[in-house]
């Protein structure tokens, strides 16, 4: 099993739609959550992080930790089709815990359809 | 947020040649840079942590001696395929972070490598 798990979709949504993208992990030592956004060949973009549970927005986007489940969510509002990508999840323990390396999910293709 | 640039974005190259890749972060100074491997359509895979004026530290599985980083100043590390075969074709991308916790970490744009 692996330590995070990621639908990898493809996801494929009308643009302006509300798109629910998510994770689940089995190590309880994760603190910091974080979820990127990848276009095709060229490296991830940080969109996003949190540290524990709880949520957090900017702009479109909000994120949720929810570490009692060990789930956590990231949310599009108004979708575009400039969001067709790659999401990637990541997660990390706190420093000192397997060091400061990041754990990604296998991420998640969305396709927003004009 | 903080600049990562990678060099080159593409790269063909014979079997049996090396390949250097480089990794600088612009605007800020990494102590620490990762290096990963990405075959399509799957995640990153972390290859190595790459330590400013220390040895890397490779994962379980990644040739140190195939695989060789150097992380020679604050702002530039490079990871060199030597002896390079079909089958190390992939996307390479390294990443830095602002902070010990790597908690924002910021990647670059990556490298294909295709070796024929």
């Amino acid at each position: 099993q692996k330590e995070v798990e990621q639908d990898p979709g493809p996801l494929s949504v009308p643009e302006g739609a509300i798109v629910s993208l998510n994770c689940t992990y089995s190590n309880s030592a994760f603190q910091y959550f974080m979820w990127y956004r990848q276009y095709s060949r060229k490296g991830p973009e940080l969109l996003m992080y949190t540290y524990s549970s709880g949520n957090k927005e900017d702009g479109r986007f909000t994120a949720q930790v929810d570490k009692s489940s060990k789930y956590i969510s990231l949310f599009i509002r108004d979708s575009q089709p400039s969001d067709s990508a790659t999401y990637l999840c990541a997660m990390r323990g706190a420093f000192g815990n397997a060091g400061n390396m990041l754990t990604f999910g296998g991420g998640t293709r969305l396709m927003v359809k004009p | 947020g903080a600049v990562v640039s990678q060099h080159p974005s593409w790269v063909i190259c014979k079997s049996g040649t090396s390949v250097k890749i480089e990794c600088r972060s612009l605007d800020f100074q990494a102590t620490t840079m990762f290096w990963y491997r990405q075959f399509p359509k799957q995640s990153l895979m972390l290859m190595a942590t790459s330590n400013e004026g220390s040895k890397a530290t490779y994962e379980q599985g990644v040739e140190k001696d195939k695989f060789l980083i150097n992380h020679a100043s604050l702002t530039l590390s490079t990871l060199t395929v030597t002896s390079a075969h079909p089958e190390d074709s992939s996307f390479y991308i390294c990443s830095a972070s602002l902070d010990l916790l790597n908690t924002e970490a910021f990647f670059g744009q990556g490298t294909r490598l295709t070796v024929v």
